[in-house]
């Protein structure tokens, strides 16, 4: 399909290791979006890329968290020496037009880490 | 920082029961969305609103903007199991911002 993609679905880490999370915005979407969600609850904002605008990293949470955008296509989010707090899952967005901001979602990754 | 409260947090309810979910904030938005989340998949937009008292509806599902657009609610009539969810509210303070998401309002509609 024509959907956001991300991949691993699921991803099982030990404690202290590095993971990296990528996503697949829809094609066009000049707008993407990084959300971490913990277990029944909302979306926390980590990121998020705008064309060729500096990216609004403002969520996130610490300096092991980081991400990178090629151009206007994947996306990777990379977590350096994991946590046990760091399990969650991790949504990936896009949008077409910045001001409307109507946002299609992937299916997450589900991030464990032990 | 935007806060865009929702109430209530969990909702559990007979199918054919009415409902509201409400999400509330102090500050005024441009737009705001309403999305549903299921089980393992990503959020799935149902609407925006961008005019205050704006009504639209959706089927069984009624949406409204505030007349100060600082506040919102979605009427479900006569829910049935399908609409088990989470159902999530987002607001962009101006055109050119990012959304903010509330925290989500679990329906659980029993059969």
């Amino acid at each position: 399909g024509a959907g956001v993609s991300q991949s691993p679905s699921n991803k099982v880490t030990e404690k202290g290791k590095d993971v990296e999370l990528r996503c697949d915005p829809i094609s066009g979407h000049t707008a993407l979006y990084w959300y971490r969600q913990r277990l029944g609850q909302g979306l926390e904002f980590l990121i998020y890329f705008q064309g060729n605008s500096a990216p609004d990293k403002s969520g996130l949470p610490s300096d092991r968290f980081s991400a990178e955008r090629t151009g206007e296509s994947v996306s990777t989010l990379t977590i350096q020496r994991t946590q046990q707090e760091d399990s969650a899952v991790y949504l990936c967005a896009s949008s077409l037009v910045q001001g409307v901001h109507e946002q299609y979602f992937g299916p997450g990754t589900r991030l464990t880490v032990t | 920082t935007q806060l865009l409260e929702q109430s209530p947090q969990f909702l559990s309810i007979q199918e054919g029961e009415n409902l509201t979910v409400y999400c509330n904030s102090s500050s005024v938005f441009s737009s705001l969305q309403w999305y549903r989340q299921e089980p393992g998949e990503g959020p799935v937009l149902l609407v925006t609103v961008v005019t205050g008292g704006e009504v639209k509806k959706l089927k069984r599902l009624t949406f409204q903007f505030g007349d100060a657009r600082k506040d919102s609610s979605l009427h479900i009539t006569a829910a049935q199991p399908g609409d088990t969810g989470l159902y999530l509210c987002a607001g962009a303070e101006t055109s050119g911002s990012r959304l903010t998401f509330g925290e989500g309002t679990q329906l659980t509609v029993n059969p």
